[in-house]
């Protein structure tokens, strides 16, 4: 199985700086294609998850610019640019590319 | 708009069993892959089981810490997908939700929650 590890961050996050959040996989999420199969969550309190990102560095649908994706084929990171208040909850990346699909454990951010 | 709905949890005893349903809405639910993914409580996201579509022959998936104790199935005419799991466990306690997703798991239902107690 293919192992999400992802880092923690200095919580609490002051309100307006930047939050960059690390996740590892134990193999390659590069294929053949050309995407790299790492998508990236979001779960507010309560709240179901949401995409944020995928193929590594695509935004989904309606998120904001401040949140980016970067990585290579197995180190990855989600920065969000001026913390906000909504940003509160938890991240979790996620592979895409072979089963069983598998999470990181996830990364809360708490905002100051 | 997309919407997805689950429903069928409730309070089951160890041993049991259980069916949960998911509907949706707003997509073309055979252009689509289907799952499962669980949360116990306090606890991370759980991929549980997948559907593929017809073009892919509904091929299934599941998890390795599940299978054989659960069925994933899908009915294309009601756009609905459903999740049987027996043998249910104290471990099983979690919401369960109904994601759609081919490479991502782009929209998600709000959860039903299972608790296994006795």
């Amino acid at each position: 199985d293919i192992v999400m590890t992802q880092g923690a961050l200095p919580n609490p996050v002051p309100s307006g700086e930047s939050a960059s959040i690390t996740c590892q996989s134990s193999k390659s999420l590069l294929y053949s294609d050309g995407k790299t199969y790492l998508n990236w969550y979001l779960q507010r309190p309560g709240q179901s998850p949401q995409l944020l990102i995928y193929w590594m560095s695509t935004r989904a649908s309606g998120v904001s610019d401040r949140f980016s994706g970067s990585g290579s084929g197995t180190d990855f990171t989600l920065k969000i640019s001026r913390v906000e208040a909504e940003d509160v909850g938890v991240y979790y990346c996620q592979q895409f590319l072979e089963f069983p699909l598998t999470f990181g454990s996830g990364t809360k951010l708490e905002i100051k | 708009e997309v919407q997805i709905l689950e429903t069928g949890g409730g309070l089951v005893k160890p041993g049991g069993s259980l069916r949960l349903s998911c509907a949706t809405s707003g997509f073309n639910f055979n252009d689509y892959f289907m799952n499962w993914v669980r949360q116990a409580p306090g606890k991370g996201l759980e991929w549980v089981a997948q559907i593929r579509n017809k073009n892919y022959n509904y091929a299934t998936y599941y998890a390795e810490s599940l299978e054989g104790r659960v069925t994933i199935s899908r009915d294309d005419s009601k756009s609905s997908v459903y999740l049987q799991v027996s043998s249910l466990r104290a471990e099983d306690t979690a919401i369960y939700y109904c994601t759609r997703g081919i490479t991502t798991f782009d929209y998600w239902g709000q959860g039903v929650m299972v608790t296994v107690s006795s």
